[in-house]
């Protein structure tokens, strides 16, 4: 079974400063996608990035970019000139390639909460 | 605005109640989840379906009732709940039957409290 471990359940950054939010993963798959989601105090969850393993090169979405190490099982993202929106629970997520029932399944890690101080 | 759209956005039930929550997406998704979120918590998926039919369930009770009418709509029918089951209920949807790498897209959810 896969595992996503979120080491940081808090975190804090001053407006316009730049943050990085670890995740770490256990898999024996060697095709799978990962996805980092924000959840707002408003609650809906919001899709922020997502990596697929066999791309080497590492996903970007505007201030939004991930550091991707496949061997190490690493999937960092980083927040940059963070804004007071970008406030919110960060939830790392991994799902499974196959063809299966597993490829429905999202494991999140426990999520870290992020604070942007004025 | 939400493309995964849930009613109601709160509920307060007691525990001999009957209730439905609902869940509508019009993107042409064929794959809707349920999943329970605790406070400070991961959601947890409880129910999968794709292309209207139950793919997974999570060992879910009983009390707990999925139903998918149509491509558009899935509704969670409650019953006989427990006050443990208080939480927020988050809909999902993803294209295809398979979705792979496909995202999911979230609702707002509906924040349930059993008296």
């Amino acid at each position: 079974a896969q595992t996503v471990t979120q080491s940081q359940p808090e975190m804090s950054v001053q407006e316009a400063e730049t943050v990085t939010l670890s995740c770490t993963y256990d898999t024996s798959e060697s095709d799978y996608y990962l996805f980092w989601y924000k959840q707002p105090p408003s609650r809906q969850m919001i899709l922020v990035i997502r990596q697929e393993a066999y791309k080497q090169q590492n996903a970007t979405e505007n201030r939004f970019s991930v550091n991707f190490q496949k061997a190490a099982k690493s999937f960092s993202l980083k927040i940059s000139d963070s804004q007071l929106g970008d406030a919110a629970m960060y939830f790392c997520a991994y799902r499974s390639a196959g063809e299966g029932a597993g490829s429905y399944q999202l494991t999140f890690g426990k999520g870290t909460k992020l604070s942007v101080i004025p | 605005d939400t493309e995964v759209t849930q009613t109601p956005k709160h509920l307060v039930m007691g525990m001999t109640n009957k209730k439905s929550l609902k869940c509508e997406q019009h993107m042409g998704h064929r794959a809707m989840y349920w999943y329970k979120q605790k406070a400070k918590k991961p959601p947890e998926l409880m129910f999968v379906y794709s292309y209207e039919k139950l793919s997974i369930n999570e060992s879910v009770p009983s009390r707990f009732s999925p139903e998918c009418p149509n491509s558009s709509l899935l509704n969670l029918h409650l019953h006989a709940l427990q006050p443990e089951d208080s939480a927020l209920y988050l809909c999902a949807s993803s294209r295809g039957g398979t979705p792979k790498g496909e995202p999911q897209h979230f609702g707002d959810g509906t924040r349930l409290s059993i008296l």
